[in-house]
Order: C-alpha cells, then sequence, then structure tokens
C-alpha cells in the first residue's frame, strides 16, 4: 500500500516561505491519484491546502490560494508544498494525502510540525 | 463549493453504540462523503466513503463495529460496541471538481 513520508523545516521565520516535500513509497506518483496537502493548526481541525494530480494539474484552497504552490518531481516520486508569506497562523501540523480513483482521501503521512516564528 | 457541517462533541458509553452525523449544504445533497478517524496525537485515517444511497465501502483493516447510512443530506457514521480506542475526532470530507472540504470534526468520548 502507498505509505507518505513529509519532511522540511519545523521552524520557519515570520514573512519567509515555508517548504516542505512528501516522498511516496508503495506505488508511483504517476498513477491516477490527487496529491494533496492538508493542514491542521494546534487544537483546530482540518484545512485543505491544495493538490497536484499525476498530470500535472492544480487545485488550491481559495482562502490560501495567493500564496501556495504544489508541485510534483516524478524523477523522485515525490511532491512538494511552497507557502509563502508566512505569519504565526500558518503554525500548524502539516500533513500529505493522496486522493484515488475514489475521489477521497485514502492515505496520509504521520504529519510534520511547522512553527512559524522568528 | 459544497460545505459540511458535524457536531463539535458526542459521548457514549462502552460498549454501546453512537450514530455520529455529517450534514450536507443546500444543493449537495446528492454527495459522497468520505469519514475519516483521528486519534490523539495521530494522524488521520480514512473509514469509508459514503454515498447517497446508504451504500459505502470500508477501508482496509476497518473493522464490522463501523457502518454508515444516509438519509437526505445527511450521512452517519455509527460505531457499534463502543471501545476505549474508539475515543477520538471524527471529521468528514467531501470533494467538487477542484475543491475539498473537511467538516469541524466531532470529539468522540467513550464514558
Amino acid at each position: 500500500q502507498v505509505q507518505l513520508q513529509e519532511s522540511g523545516p519545523g521552524l520557519v521565520k515570520p514573512s519567509g516561505t515555508l517548504s516542505l516535500t512528501c516522498v511516496v513509497s508503495g506505488g508511483s506518483i504517476s498513477s491516477s491519484k490527487w496529491w494533496s496537502w492538508v493542514r491542521q493548526s494546534p487544537g483546530k481541525g482540518l484545512e485543505w491546502i491544495g493538490e497536484i494530480s499525476h498530470s500535472g494539474s492544480t487545485s488550491y484552497n481559495p482562502s490560501l490560494k495567493s500564496r501556495v504552490m504544489v508541485f510534483i518531481d516524478k524523477s523522485k516520486n515525490q511532491f512538494s508544498l511552497s507557502l509563502n508569506s508566512v505569519t504565526a497562523a500558518d503554525t500548524a501540523v502539516y500533513y500529505c494525502a493522496t486522493a484515488g480513483t475514489g475521489g477521497h482521501f485514502d492515505y496520509w503521512g504521520q504529519g510534520t510540525l511547522v512553527t512559524v516564528s522568528s | 463549493q459544497p460545505v459540511v457541517t458535524q457536531s463539535s462533541s458526542a459521548s457514549a458509553s462502552l460498549g454501546s453504540s453512537v450514530k455520529l452525523t455529517c450534514t450536507l449544504s443546500s444543493g449537495h445533497s446528492a454527495y459522497i462523503i468520505a469519514w475519516h478517524r483521528q486519534e490523539p496525537g495521530k494522524a488521520p485515517r480514512y473509514l469509508m466513503k459514503l454515498e447517497g444511497s446508504g451504500s459505502y465501502n470500508k477501508g482496509s483493516g476497518v473493522p464490522d463495529r463501523f457502518s454508515g447510512s444516509s438519509s437526505g443530506s445527511d450521512r452517519y457514521l455509527t460505531i457499534s460496541n463502543l471501545q476505549f480506542e474508539d475515543e477520538a475526532d471524527y471529521y468528514c470530507e467531501t470533494w467538487d471538481s477542484d475543491t475539498r472540504v473537511f467538516g469541524g470534526g466531532t470529539k468522540l468520548t467513550v464514558l
């Protein structure tokens, strides 16, 4: 089965750029799936950030669209998140997840905490 | 875009059953949803996909104690024979052509 593992800096300075990578194992990122990022602020619920398809099509949460990019690296079987102009409100656990042909998320990464602080 | 609404909390006794509700917004009553469970300090885990007809498909390894049903705009997750390990946050998810949304989550307490 597909396994996802997030990696990236745990601390980002305000106004900087948050960059995370999700490595996919147990399956090909070129398969018919959507590769997504979801975050969870401390004590809060899940918030969808955005996603990319195997063909490179992207969709983003309208509330974050001006600051976010998701991109795919098929050669490394991974996908990445870039979120710029971060503030303390972007402090959260960031999860990568994948949605298959059923449309829903079926696999999740373990999550990584990113803190925005000077 | 669709909106899904969940009660913030629910509680039930060990060994009993509980029914959690996810309500779809007006104009989206036919949408399919998915249920996910998040135990404290852990990542979410996919439980099942649930259609408006009430038909559901569970993820690998999800116990028989978990079932789904639907009525109009409401989608339900029923957990039978509650165990202490079922104490968790439960989220519903739905999606459209270019967006995904989660409900606010229901915190289930097992008494």
